[in-house]
């Protein structure tokens, strides 16, 4: 199969750092991409790495590791707003630019 | 700014009703994904379009669900009979081509009773 594992929920203060892990098979992997979701709205993108190494934009950034098959997004200084599911997908050789997606990391900013 | 376009948002049906979504991509994205996304889990891929032609229907469970682009532009899918299990929140999403980023609708939230 084509798992992709990411912690099911984090809770985390307003105002500090968080990193979100995402885990996956190696073989045949083609990108990684993460996006934010808020209840009962679309995902939204926020990063895309193909790869090694970490890519920042803004408060948010993501890291990947090809040969771990690992990658991280990391959020800082967090605001109340940035409460939502945090969606790890990863695309595949040969699978015409589907994302596979995890089930989500449901993170909750507490004051 | 362009966005994908979905309806309706919201639908309620009894099982063995058929029910339909229509999507209506970002101008001039020839990719088109149809995605369900049970609550709690990750979206997962249904069909891909490339233009009006089917790539990927691997997932799409063909005895009831039905998918078209007639025009490689908007797309419809169907499903008939609905059954219980399709409560899902049912997402479209575009990208200028097969290899680049999607950009999602807001989604139909479909009830089954």
């Amino acid at each position: 199969g084509q798992n992709i594992d990411q912690p099911t929920e984090m809770t985390a203060t307003e105002g500090a750092i968080v990193q979100i892990n995402c885990t996956y098979q190696t073989s045949g992997f083609n990108g990684l991409f993460w996006y934010q979701q808020h209840a009962g709205e679309a995902p939204t993108f926020l990063s895309y790495n193909v790869l090694d190494g970490l890519e920042e934009k803004g408060r948010f950034s993501s890291f990947l590791s090809r040969s771990k098959g690992y990658s991280y997004l990391l959020l800082k200084e967090l605001q109340m707003k940035d409460s939502a599911s945090y969606l790890c997908a990863v695309t595949f050789t040969g699978g015409g630019n589907k994302l596979t997606f995890g089930t989500g990391t449901q993170l909750k900013v507490e004051l | 700014e362009a966005e994908v376009a979905q309806s309706p948002r919201y639908k309620i049906t009894e099982k063995s009703q058929a029910v339909a979504f229509w999507c209506d991509p970002i101008s001039g994205h020839a990719t088109l994904y149809w995605y369900r996304q049970i609550l709690g889990q990750g979206p997962e891929l249904l069909v891909q379009f490339q233009d009006e032609s089917v790539v990927d229907d691997s997932q799409l469970p063909k005895d009831r669900f039905s998918a078209e682009r007639l025009k490689g532009v908007d797309s419809t899918l169907k499903i008939q009979p609905a059954e219980l299990g399709d409560s899902a929140m049912y997402l479209c999403a575009s990208s200028l081509a097969v290899a680049g980023e999607q950009f999602f609708g807001p989604g139909t939230r479909l009830t089954v009773l």
